[in-house]
């Protein structure tokens, strides 16, 4: 079945951008949506955005103004870039699919998670 | 934006008791369209719940998910040992996609 595994330096220093790939095995990136979900630690999740194979994208308001995300059909890879990051950015960042359709954007199933860092 | 509230915080149950966790919107989430995870410890959340009543694939059926409209309801009928973790419910009405703040089922 598909898997996704999440890829990217675990510690950025303030001010600086956040860079993660998500790698999709075992299925076509095609005719889904893909999403960046974070956790901060102890505490609970906050959907970050979510790009569709053909490069549209929805992302939330609370972090529109520093998140690009991006898809690499050729390679089954989607990428989340947050810019001026600060410590309030640290968290376990996953990524997760949805189905294509109305009412599908539930996501099944989601990476292992990677934990980012932000400190000097 | 839809702000869901779970209660309670933190449920304390043994096994083999029944567990009701609640997620209330602060509207109406449109169509059913609110999904129930499970997360342990070190572990990403896994799909429970979609559409507030369809069981994902691969869930027992003790996993049972209710409600429309502000109020959603997910019931554990026969607490396994396994399943004591943290609860999330997600809708996907309106954007952004939100998540409520989670309700902790602990074994008592």
């Amino acid at each position: 079945q598909v898997q996704l595994q999440e890829s990217g330096p675990g510690l950025v220093k303030p001010s600086e951008t956040l860079s993660l790939t998500c790698t999709v095995s075992g299925g076509s990136i095609s005719s889904y949506y893909w999403s960046w979900i974070r956790q901060p630690p102890g505490k609970g999740l906050e959907w970050i955005g979510y790009i569709h194979y053909s490069g549209s994208t929805n992302y939330n308001p609370s972090l529109k103004s520093r998140v690009t995300i991006s898809v690499d059909t050729s390679n089954n890879q989607f990428s989340l870039k947050l810019s001026s990051v600060t410590a309030a950015d640290t968290a376990v960042y996953y990524c997760a699919r949805s189905k294509e359709g109305s009412g599908r954007r539930w996501f099944d199933p989601w990476g292992q998670g990677t934990l980012v860092t932000v400190s000097s | 934006e839809i702000v869901l509230t779970q209660s309670p915080g933190t449920l304390s149950l043994s096994p083999g008791e029944g567990a009701t966790l609640s997620c209330r919107a602060s509207q109406s989430v449109t169509s059913n369209y609110l999904a129930w995870y499970q997360q342990k410890p070190g572990q990403a959340p896994r799909l429970l719940i979609y559409g507030a009543s369809s069981r994902a694939t691969g869930i027992p059926d003790r996993f049972s998910g209710s409600g429309s409209g502000t109020d959603f309801t997910l019931t554990i009928s026969r607490l396994e040992p396994e399943d004591f973790a943290v609860f999330y419910c997600q809708q996907y009405s309106s954007s952004p996609i939100t998540f409520g703040q989670g309700t902790r089922l602990e074994i008592k």
